[in-house]
């Protein structure tokens, strides 16, 4: 009964491949997110979807594509990965666009890719 | 850009004394505040919200003040416990529009 799951939690891979991160909600939301969070604890958004439709788009290099297949699903998929890239990735789900005290952002569990 | 910064990248208190986590911002648009709560190996984690009508918030032992003209927002832990331990954030949301964007991270550290 997990509200915001990711798969996988963590991701190991070699410079210039070529992975992808999924992440479902089962809170019957219309907007969901990504974000980096950097060694240093830095976290910030990258995307962000509202009913498929892509709302937040951040200066992220275009290798990172998200896809949504639906309102519950936001996945991550990134091309010819960099070093650089090595972080931890959080999916997040709100029931609106619009943060406020009744959009609260759920965070999912995150995942670890390490780019070697 | 415009940033969301804290004083304090750790703070560490002994279980049951009161503990004050400070947030600077730069964009006096800001509308709205949060603070959330990030414990190791897991996402955040939402505890208190605050909007720029207001200058204090409480919640279950946490309040937040916020003081527009010197653009500060704080955390006010009361009594603080173990599982209070974990990194937190302050998030603002700027101009009404879609996006958080988060401070660095205080780190608190709750002794015995």
């Amino acid at each position: 009964d997990t509200a915001v799951s990711q798969t996988p939690k963590y991701l190991v891979t070699q410079m210039g491949n070529d992975k992808s991160i999924k992440c479902e909600q089962n809170l019957g939301h219309d907007t969901m997110y990504w974000y980096k969070q950097d060694s240093k604890k830095f976290l910030k958004i990258m995307f962000s979807y509202n009913n498929k439709e892509l709302i937040i788009n951040e200066t992220v290099p275009n290798r990172f594509s998200p896809k949504s297949p639906d309102k519950a699903h936001l996945n991550l998929h990134i091309n010819s990965l960099e070093l650089g890239d090595s972080a931890v990735y959080f999916c997040a789900s709100s029931q609106a666009r619009a943060p406020s005290s009744y959009n609260e952002q759920f965070f999912g569990p995150g995942t670890r890719l390490t780019v070697l | 850009g415009e940033n969301v910064g804290l004083h304090l990248p750790t703070l560490s208190v002994q279980e049951g004394d009161n503990s004050i986590i400070n947030c600077a911002y730069s964009n006096s648009a800001s509308d709205y505040f949060i603070w959330y709560k990030q414990e190791s190996g897991k996402g955040p984690q939402f505890i208190i919200d605050i909007r720029s009508n207001m200058d204090k918030r409480q919640g279950q032992r946490v309040t937040v003040l916020l003081n527009k003209t010197v653009k500060h927002l704080s955390l006010q832990i009361a009594a603080t416990q173990p599982g209070d331990s974990a990194v937190y954030f302050c998030a603002e949301n700027r101009d009404s529009g879609y996006a958080l964007n988060f401070g660095k991270g205080t780190s608190l550290l709750v002794t015995p």
